[in-house]
């Protein structure tokens, strides 16, 4: 069955510098979570889209920002990047919006900032 | 505030082995729903199983199975005859009922099985 993709797999930047991530979601699922996980710590929740409109906003640092497309993927984009900014970053989707369906994550982009 | 414990940082056994992870939660929600993750080595997370609050039938599924005992707040999970490919680092995590998308992860166990 297809699952969340998400590309790069890896990316490696410098300090200041932007970075993209994008997201496609599971075939028919219409919204979209993006999770931060630092190094040995546990997910942690940034944002979400449902029918390409945000849904909710957590801990997202205002350097970055994120949209759904009208195919349903998104990007998140990130700005001015700080060496703490280094850790997986998740997209999980699911259908229905929030609360109807469980959430399925993608395999994770790894950044890294030096 | 929710909150999940994940007790065991780290739990060894050698293949065949049965392993049961601990889970414990604190919420103040009546409805809300438990979950579990399996982050291989790759890195990649995988979901399990999400439980609704209302549903105390324990669930198995293959060698996986899941414990949820309301009246102590935990969660278990039990991987039977364990094998090499369980290797990873398994999440507890809880959500609200409308907000399941929120997520409270427990800080995971880590199961390393031997050949």
């Amino acid at each position: 069955a297809a699952g969340v993709i998400q590309s790069p797999r890896h990316l490696i930047k410098e300090k200041r510098e932007t970075a993209t991530l994008k997201c496609y979601p599971i075939p028919r699922h219409d919204t979209v979570y993006w999770y931060q996980q630092g190094p040995g710590q546990d997910p942690q929740f940034l944002i979400s889209f449902y029918e390409k409109m945000q849904s909710d906003k957590g801990s997202i640092p205002d350097r970055f920002s994120a949209q759904q497309f009208s195919d349903y993927h998104s990007e998140l984009n990130m700005s001015s990047l700080e060496l703490g900014d280094s850790a997986l970053y998740f997209c999980a989707s699911s259908f229905g919006g929030q609360g109807n369906s469980p959430l399925h994550f993608g395999n994770g982009t790894r950044l890294t900032v030096t | 505030a929710q909150k999940v414990t994940q007790a065991q940082t780290e739990i060894s056994v050698v293949e065949k082995e049965d392993v049961t992870l601990d889970c414990v939660y604190e919420t103040r929600d009546t409805t809300y729903y438990l979950f579990w993750y399996k982050q291989p080595p790759s890195g990649e997370l995988v979901f399990l199983i999400r439980r609704n609050s209302f549903d105390e039938q324990n669930e198995i599924s293959g060698r996986y199975s899941w414990n949820f005992q309301k009246s102590t707040s935990s969660f278990n999970f039990t991987i039977t005859a364990s094998q090499v490919v369980d290797s990873a680092v398994y999440f507890c995590a809880l959500s609200e009922a409308n907000n399941d998308y929120k997520l409270s992860f427990g800080a995971g166990t880590t199961v390393t099985v031997r050949a």
